[in-house]
């Protein structure tokens, strides 16, 4: 089956530092999503980013689609970014599946 | 536009209880997907429907489980039977499935203990 892998597992950061996710995919992509999921559970769209790269604000994504990789980046952490982070690859057909996911604690 | 709402967003029941969890995607959505969520793990696809037709169930969904979408609108999740197994976080997400992107949108979940 597909796989999607995350990295780092886990990641703790001082306010300020910046730092880069990464997502790996063993297919070809149709669709990738990032999520921030907050600490009550609530999954957040990030970027949707099949191919190129993408910002807002302190954050941007790459990906490229024939390596079979994606990046997200985050510039001037804050607390408020801790959380858990994934990525969603999609093939055009129906489901999304997500990677295992990086956990990021900032501390103040 | 209020987004993806799930109810109820906390069920405590005991094991062999039924449940029934409700998604009301974003309305011009056709497309609603369930996931379920176990601690420290990423979302596990369990079913998708586009419209009212459920075109894809994930080998995870037992004959315990059924999803349905009448209308094309709300869904309903059902669990029958629950076991302690079945605690997880269940998310609805609906996206509009167009010629265009596919980008999912998620509810606030809801968490199910099974004691």
């Amino acid at each position: 089956g597909i796989q999607v892998e995350q990295s780092p597992p886990d990641l703790i950061l001082q306010e300020g530092a910046n730092s880069t996710l990464r997502c790996n995919f063993s297919d070809s992509v149709n669709n990738l999503q990032w999520f921030h999921q907050n600490p009550w559970g609530q999954l957040i769209n990030l970027f949707y980013i099949p191919s190129g790269t993408k910002q807002n604000g302190r954050l941007s994504a790459t990906t490229v689609a024939t390596e079979r990789y994606s990046l997200l980046y985050i510039s001037s952490s804050q607390t408020t970014d801790s959380g858990v982070y994934f990525c969603a690859w999609y093939s055009g057909t129906y489901k999304y599946i997500f990677g295992t996911g990086t956990r990021l604690k900032v501390l103040a | 536009d209020t987004g993806v709402s799930q109810d109820p967003r906390h069920k405590i029941t005991k094991r062999g209880q039924n449940v029934t969890f409700r998604c009301d995607p974003i309305s011009e959505h056709n497309r609603l997907y369930w996931y379920r969520q176990t601690l420290g793990q990423g979302p596990e696809f369990l079913t998708y429907f586009q419209n009212e037709a459920q075109l894809e169930k994930s080998r995870l969904l037992s004959d315990r489980f059924s999803a349905e979408r009448p209308k094309g609108s709300f869904s309903t999740l059902e669990i029958q039977r629950t076991e302690q197994g079945d605690s997880a976080m269940y998310l609805c997400a609906s996206s509009f499935g167009g010629t265009g992107a596919n980008v999912l949108t998620f509810g606030a979940g809801s968490r199910l203990t099974v004691l």
